[in-house]
């Protein structure tokens, strides 16, 4: 239930193309959902993050789709670049026992490659 | 304004050695999480830490400990290392104890040797 599912693994597409990464997850309280890219030798930078109540945020080029009904939501690249070749997670937030704090649950992330 | 800074950011140790990693959030942060990242996988949580309390930890054994200052630095402790704990060790920061606008530190990479 605290799982959330990530896919492709890994992703190749031309300059110009509009990779798309899929992730779907169980627990309905679940209430707010980042994407995050990182870099080899880098942490995690946050892109772009969306609430349930919302079924699409775009941010520049980057897009998320959301839907509560079917537990799942993606992240678009549009007009993909060489510059976004990195690994891509998507996560979501939980509340800790009690709900004395909080945390992330990542999936397993995708890498994508932008060829020139 | 300065991110979120993680010292070291390479570490190496034998098997059954004690470790400490150390992190300083973005000023005015209160909260600071702590993520184990092993290669090739996303982030697992370990602890939150706000206003020096903890708030939650994650699946991980007592050899992991950490704590928080009076200035909201953090440090990770692990104890009696074992050679699965190799991974990127990730500091995050945020204002409040939600999770909203995390900004992680790039790493402490710890290999057990």
């Amino acid at each position: 239930q605290q799982q959330v599912k990530q896919s492709p693994q890994s992703l190749i597409v031309q300059k110009g193309g509009i990779p798309i990464i899929n992730c779907a997850y169980e627990n309905t309280a679940f209430d707010y959902f980042p994407w995050y890219q990182q870099f080899p030798g880098k942490g995690p930078a946050l892109l772009i993050a969306i609430r349930p109540d919302v079924s699409e945020k775009k941010e520049g080029r980057f897009t998320i789709s959301f839907n509560k009904s079917a537990k799942q939501f993606s992240l678009h690249i549009m007009d993909s670049q060489p510059g976004d070749s990195a690994t891509y997670f998507c996560a979501a937030s939980t509340y800790l026992a009690n709900q004395a704090g909080t945390a992330l649950i990542f999936g397993k992330g995708t890498t994508l490659s932008v060829s020139s | 304004d300065a991110g979120v800074t993680q010292s070291p950011t390479h570490l190496i140790k034998t098997r059954g050695q004690q470790v400490t990693l150390r992190c300083s959030p973005i000023s005015g942060h209160k909260s600071v999480s702590w993520y184990q990242q092993v290669l090739g996988q996303g982030p697992q949580f370990i602890f939150q830490y706000y206003e020096k309390e903890e708030r939650g930890r994650g699946n991980f054994p007592d050899r992991f400990s950490a704590r928080q200052f009076p200035n909201y630095s953090s440090e990770l402790n692990v104890n009696a290392l074992l050679l699965g704990d190799s991974a990127l060790y990730l500091c995050a920061s945020s204002t409040d104890r939600a999770n909203y606008g995390y900004t992680f530190g790039s790493g402490t990479r710890l290999t057990v040797v």
